[in-house]
């Protein structure tokens, strides 16, 4: 069993809807972070979070650390926000330990 | 620069000669890290480097993997005797502290592909 599990590993959507993608971890954490990774490659850091809930524009992060579970939230979706979402948890140390991905398709 | 910025982009080579990838951080980050993307695979950490500390290397697949930090700035991810299972993407991520607490954001290079044939 992976530390961090993501679900669904992949989502298709239809432009507006309200998307919620899930990470699951089964150690200790000090944060979890949200990436996002275009086609092309590219990886963005969404949000880090230790507890709480954080948002910025139509992204909402939640993270429940007794559940050890986290939820990105896409509000009114469009099809750029079509990507690869990674969940990504830092236990001890620095090192980050990654989820699968789930690849989101948003189309219009 | 304003972003992290990485070297070669793409890198073709055959099969048992030695690789070197260069990372730029930006500027002032005292935290740099390596990651690695195989083909259909997830994030894999390699190496972090934290100021003038000891590097955490726990991620280094085996021992033709290497990698160094002069300077505190710039970085180069070594591969020897490289095998076709090292082709991947390579990643770099830079961030400002790299503290435990873990309330620094990571930002990442565009990568260099590496393609062993």
């Amino acid at each position: 069993k992976n530390e961090v599990e993501q679900s669904p590993q992949n989502l298709t959507a239809q432009e507006g809807e309200f998307i919620t993608i899930n990470c699951s971890y089964s150690v200790g954490i000090s944060a979890l972070h949200w990436l996002q990774q275009h086609p092309g490659g590219g990886i963005v850091s969404l949000f880090m979070l230790s507890s709480g809930k954080k948002k910025h524009g139509r992204l909402i992060a939640t993270i429940n650390i007794q559940e050890k579970h986290s939820s990105l939230h896409i509000t009114a979706s469009h099809p750029r926000d079509s990507a690869v979402y990674i969940c990504a948890v830092r236990a001890s140390g620095s090192r980050l330990t990654f989820g699968e991905g789930t690849q989101l398709t948003v189309n219009p | 620069g304003a972003g992290v910025s990485q070297s070669p982009s793409n890198k073709v080579t055959e099969k048992g000669k030695d690789v070197e990838l260069r990372c730029d951080p930006i500027s002032g980050h005292t935290a740099l890290y390596w990651y690695r993307q195989s083909l259909g695979q997830g994030l894999e950490f390699l190496i972090y480097f934290q100021g003038n500390s000891a590097p955490d290397k726990s991620g280094l697949p085996s021992d033709r993997f290497s990698a160094e930090r002069t300077g505190g700035s710039v970085s180069t991810l070594t591969i020897q005797r490289t095998q076709q299972e090292d082709s991947a993407v390579y990643l770099c991520a830079s961030s400002l502290s790299g503290t435990g607490a873990g309330t620094d954001t990571q930002y990442f290079g565009p990568g260099t592909r590496l393609t062993v044939l």
